[in-house]
């Protein structure tokens, strides 16, 4: 099956600096890879997401890269913010199967230091 | 927040009782998710439908079982509940096979002693 390895597991960036987290996986077969926000207490909520047709995509402060031939994506925060402090989860699903099955990295504890 | 709720949100049980939790959702998607979460391990799938009465196991699934018989609710059920249990149960959904995105609910944090 998919594994998603996610690095690093705290990340500590002062205010305005920029944040970046690496995922790498193991199936050529996946497609789709959303990043999923965290806060305290709370649900995780999509921020981005990309697809295996696209290298890029951006969203304000947030982008997603994706190098399909290495088999890694990452998230990039630019100009981050106190309430950019959460934990960031990235995931993989692949393109068959019955259901759409999502394989979550272990996630990242961002702080955002002012 | 899509439209997902769940039920209880805290439980606090004994080793060896049954527990059951709800998820209803009222966006009427076809697939629905179960997931547990563990420090160090993310989100781990435990259970999925993709219908009524259709579901399938996921990566963490002893122990486990799991019930749909309408389309807004989704059933996890421990037989038998163990400490290693003890987590932050969340469910999640998505709306068809062409629909990625998976939304989730409140989360259901469960202590068993």
């Amino acid at each position: 099956g998919e594994n998603v390895e996610q690095h690093p597991s705290t990340l500590s960036v002062q205010e305005g600096d920029s944040a970046v987290i690496k995922c790498t996986y193991s199936d050529s077969a996946s497609n789709y890879f959303p990043w999923y926000k965290q806060e305290l207490g709370k649900r995780p909520q999509l921020i981005i997401d990309i697809r295996s047709n696209v290298g890029e995509k951006k969203d304000q402060r947030i982008a997603v890269t994706l190098n399909k031939t290495a088999k890694h994506f990452s998230l990039h925060i630019t100009e981050t913010q106190p309430e950019d402090s959460a934990v960031y989860f990235c995931a993989a699903r692949r393109s068959s199967g019955s259901a759409r099955q999502l394989t979550f990295g272990s996630g990242t504890q961002l702080t955002v230091l002012p | 927040d899509a439209g997902i709720t769940q039920s209880p949100r805290h439980k606090v049980t004994e080793t060896g009782t049954p527990v059951t939790l709800r998820c209803h959702q009222t966006e009427n998607h076809r697939y629905m998710y179960w997931y547990r979460q563990d420090p160090g391990h993310g989100l781990r799938l435990i259970h999925y439908s993709y219908g009524v009465k259709d579901t399938d196991k996921g990566e963490v699934s002893d122990g486990y079982s799991v019930s749909r018989s309408k389309t807004e609710d989704f059933l996890l059920t421990l037989e038998s509940a163990t400490s290693s249990q003890t987590s932050v149960y969340f469910c999640a959904i998505s709306r068809s096979g062409g629909e990625e995105t998976q939304y989730f609910g409140p989360g259901t944090r469960l202590l068993v002693l």
